[in-house]
């Protein structure tokens, strides 16, 4: 249980166009969801924390406008990223909280690879 | 073998021999502490937690500690083998507003040689 899936695995876009990331919850309900942007050989950094049917809360520095984060239902996220550019060429990650188990748990998606050329 | 992670160290073990990888965090309120394990190209996979009343906590081949004093935090595997071979981030858990949020630690990354 406690699947978390991502699509697509890997995109290559050229720069200026916009890419959308999705992020389901397989085998349960996702209250929250949390987007993670992670660049090679570093860690992880938060984006946005978005729970269900309400705005997502972005963390400091990261352009809520150019990073469309969508919630609409408790087992799908998407992540638009408008306007790409090199710079947002990344790995990002989705996580997922179960409503129904305790708050700590988080559960991670597979990644997307970003290339922007 | 043992680490500390103040950057993102490597840690080079024979295969059989205990890891030590340690990691220190910042948030003296932290109450929530976990380790993932990250291979190349993959999403963070859970090791083990602790919780903040814990200062041991054992699993399969794992184990982790936490001094809270220092805010230091352990993750010990037993018997290291080539598939432990992976970055490993020490993560803790920080509330905002209803939510937590995990803060995470720098990485170390752990390479088991057969």
């Amino acid at each position: 249980g406690a699947v978390v899936s991502q699509h697509p695995s890997r995109v290559i876009c050229k720069s200026g166009t916009s890419v959308k990331i999705e992020c389901r919850s397989l085998d349960f309900q996702a209250t929250t969801m949390f987007w993670y942007r992670q660049f090679p050989k570093q860690s992880l950094m938060l984006m946005a924390t978005s729970n269900e049917g309400s705005k997502a809360t972005y963390e400091q520095g990261v352009e809520k406008d150019k990073f469309l984060i969508n919630h609409a239902s408790l087992t799908l996220s998407t992540l638009t990223v408008t306007s790409a550019h090199p710079e947002d060429s990344s790995f990002y990650i989705c996580s997922a909280r179960d409503g129904a188990r305790r708050l700590n748990e988080q559960f991670f998606g597979p990644g997307t690879r970003l290339t922007v050329l | 073998g043992e680490s500390v992670g103040l950057h993102l160290p490597t840690l080079s073990v024979q295969e059989g021999d205990n890891s030590i990888i340690n990691c220190a965090y910042s948030n003296s309120a932290s109450d929530y502490f976990i380790w993932y394990k990250q291979e190349s190209g993959k999403g963070p996979q859970f090791i083990i937690d602790i919780r903040s009343n814990m200062d041991k906590r054992q699993g399969q081949r794992v184990t982790v500690l936490l001094n809270k004093t220092v805010k230091h935090l352990s993750l010990q595997i037993a018997a290291t083998q080539p598939g432990d071979s992976a970055v490993y981030f020490c993560a803790e858990g920080a509330w905002a507003g209803n939510n937590r949020k995990l803060i995470w630690g720098l990485g170390t990354s752990l390479a088991v040689n057969p």
